[in-house]
């Protein structure tokens, strides 16, 4: 069974804080695929990143910047110097070769304060 | 220009009708699905077509009947609406079947059922 857990159901920050969004994954399988989706107010769904199993290294976009261990199941989302615009539900979500479907956890909703 | 797109975006209807939600995708994709989001921002997946063929049909209701007349198009049928099917129903899209494609989601549509 594949399973996706954000335990941070809300966080609030101060504008400039960093702020590390945590996801934990479960998956039989040895091939699998994390991703990130953004949710801003207007409530569209945003594709921010994907990586594969095999694909360990961290990656940085601008200020976002993403961790992924296999050790720990983890891909962890990381927003530095937070702005007001990232005000959003994000959600992880995991899908493997063997399944046709995405499996998407709770969703933390961050809130950015000026 | 839009690369999912949905028609309606609000959907106000009352117990007992029939309606349809309407899904285009101009990405040359082969596969699309229906997500339901509930009030708790959860996302699960409904059913997923590739290349006009059914090939994720979760546990969902009769009364939601997916139809696509080609390759670029998904509908969400539903009948007999009951006060439960209130949600924000999201269409998207992925290049090829099989897990670990980006899946792409339009707009969103949001139902209320009185």
């Amino acid at each position: 069974a594949q399973k996706v857990t954000q335990a941070q159901t809300e966080i609030s920050v101060v504008e400039k804080e960093d702020v590390t969004l945590d996801c934990v994954y479960e998956t039989r399988d040895t091939t699998y695929y994390l991703f990130w989706y953004k949710q801003p107010p207007s409530g569209e769904l945003v594709f921010l990143i994907r990586r594969n199993s095999f694909d360990e290294q961290n990656e940085i976009s601008g200020r976002y910047s993403w961790n992924f261990q296999k050790s720990t199941s983890s891909f962890n989302f990381t927003i530095t110097a937070s702005q007001v615009v990232d005000s959003a539900v994000y959600f992880c979500a995991l899908s493997s070769r063997a399944n046709n479907d995405m499996r998407f956890g709770a969703g933390t909703r961050l809130t950015v304060k000026p | 220009d839009t690369a999912v797109s949905q028609t309606p975006k609000y959907l106000v209807t009352q117990m007992g009708n029939d309606k349809s939600i309407k899904c285009e995708q101009n990405l040359g994709h082969d596969t699309m699905y229906w997500y339901k989001q509930d009030s708790k921002k959860f996302l699960k997946i409904m059913f997923s077509y590739n290349n006009k063929e059914l090939i994720i049909n979760e546990t969902v209701p009769n009364r939601f009947s997916p139809k696509s007349p080609d390759k670029a198009h998904l509908n969400l049928h539903i009948n007999s609406l009951e006060l439960g099917d209130s949600a924000v129903y999201f269409c998207a899209s992925s290049p090829l079947a099989g897990g670990g494609h980006t899946q792409y989601f339009g707009p969103g549509t949001r139902l209320t059922v009185l």
